[in-house]
């Protein structure tokens, strides 16, 4: 079956500092990898997204993933952390001919000033 | 503007009642998915429609049913069955296969 695992529940940066938040996945296949971020009550918003081709994509808000086969990793980063990014984050993964995604169980962003 | 609306925003169950949830998109889009969110939990796939008139059970199908009579509506009926429906409800869209999923708010179902 289908996982990803995100092993950070919580994270805390400071104002300014660089993110960087983590995504593993299990499977074989070539997967179709998105990350998604969610604020309190609000329905999730579509981060940025890996097809096929470059292995390092850029998104909405600054934020940028790097898909890496070897480690089975869709990391997502930010360089420089804005208060505003504190929300939830999600990795999800899909595969050619599956309707479905599955997705982690998220990691919540703190700011700290 | 596009998007999806799931209303209403809040909804209160008493003990032994059917609740619908609704959802609506204006996005033309095929497949369209119900979620469960739990804290700590992640989204749980409850059912998904890829066509008209069509659905599959996802993982937690369980207490919940759907239909599929309109490409653009979706709606969730939260049944007696389900004996711990407390929870975050999100819809979602997308074009199709392997494509981005479109959310929704969200409905937030609580027990009376």
């Amino acid at each position: 079956a289908q996982s990803v695992t995100q092993p950070d529940i919580h994270i805390t940066v400071s104002e300014g500092a660089s993110l960087e938040l983590r995504c593993n996945y299990s499977y074989g296949a070539t997967p179709y990898l998105f990350w998604y971020v969610q604020s309190p009550g609000q329905g999730l918003q579509l981060l940025l997204k890996y097809f096929s081709g470059d292995t390092l994509v850029q998104g909405i808000k600054g934020f940028e993933a790097e898909f890496k086969r070897s480690q089975s990793s869709f990391n997502l980063r930010k360089p420089s952390v804005h208060w505003s990014d504190a929300a939830e984050y999600f990795c999800a993964v899909g595969f050619s001919g599956y309707s479905t995604l599955t997705f982690g169980k998220g990691t919540m962003l703190l700011v700290s000033p | 503007d596009g998007g999806i609306t799931q209303s209403p925003k809040y909804l209160f169950r008493k003990e032994g009642q059917n609740v619908t949830l609704s959802c609506e998109q204006n996005l033309n889009h095929d497949a369209m998915y119900w979620y469960r969110q739990d804290p700590g939990q992640g989204l749980r796939l409850i059912y998904y429609s890829q066509i008209v008139n069509d659905f599959q059970k996802g993982d937690i199908a369980e207490g919940y049913s759907v239909s599929r009579e309109k490409k653009e509506s979706f709606p969730l009926t939260v049944t007696s069955a389900q004996k711990n429906p407390t929870a975050f409800y999100l819809c979602a869209s997308s074009p199709g296969q392997d494509q981005p999923q479109h959310f929704g708010d969200g409905t937030r179902l609580s027990i009376l």
